[in-house]
């Protein structure tokens, strides 16, 4: 089983439409919770940090659920710039190292 | 330009042949990271540097593999013997202390 666990899809949406991520983790131990985005051939970009008690950028929301070990990210008001690969990333200890889930494609179309 | 540089961008070699990549941190970052993703997967861990010391390695990075970060600046990863299984983006990342930032990977194809 992998550490982190994504729906990889691709999710084909219509502009302006509200999808929504999920993503489990494995290790209890896990401390930071992210997700980071990745256009086609490009870096990893830190999107936002996950907190427990959630958190909001904008169009973007991101919450976690310690208990069931379930990560998710909201977009709602989707735009053609959206469309990307959003990868659910869990940090488990002191060294920074970050796990990262497979990833979850999204397009959105005209 | 003040954030992770990696070199070269793009690399095709021979099987067997040895590669080497380099990668230059944002200058005041301690730490340093090397990831490897290929097609359809997230980054993988494969070692972490904290200034000049390397503290961790991930199973993955076999007997072949070899990181350094001589003066706790630039680091290269040396893969000796290259196999068609290492073709994937080498990813190189440097941190502060809430966010790792990547560079814009090395691309390695192996023939």
């Amino acid at each position: 089983r992998k550490e982190v666990e994504q729906d990889p899809g691709p999710f084909n949406v219509p502009e302006g439409a509200t999808v929504a991520f999920n993503c489990t983790y494995s290790n209890s131990a896990s401390q930071s919770f992210f997700w980071y985005r990745q256009d086609c051939r490009k870096e990893p970009k830190l999107l936002m940090s996950v907190y427990s008690s959630g958190n909001e950028d904008g169009r973007f929301t991101a919450q976690l659920n310690r208990a069931s070990q379930y990560i998710s990210l909201l977009i709602r008001d989707s735009k053609l710039s959206d469309s990307a690969t959003y990868l659910c990333v869990v940090n488990t200890g002191n060294t920074g190292k970050l796990i990262f889930g497979q990833g979850t494609t999204l397009q959105v179309k005209p | 330009d003040t954030g992770v540089s990696q070199d070269p961008r793009h690399k095709i070699t021979k099987r067997g042949q040895n590669v080497t990549f380099r990668c230059d941190p944002i200058s005041e970052h301690n730490r340093l990271y090397w990831y490897r993703q290929t097609l359809g997967q997230g980054p993988e861990f494969l070692t972490y540097f904290q200034n000049e010391a390397q503290l961790e390695k991930s199973r993955l990075l076999s007997d072949r593999f070899s990181a350094e970060r001589p003066k706790g600046s630039f680091s290269t990863l040396e893969i000796q013997r290259t196999e068609q299984g290492d073709s994937a983006m080498y990813l190189c990342a440097s941190s502060s202390p809430h966010e790792q930032y990547f560079g814009p990977g090395t691309r390695l194809t192996v023939t």
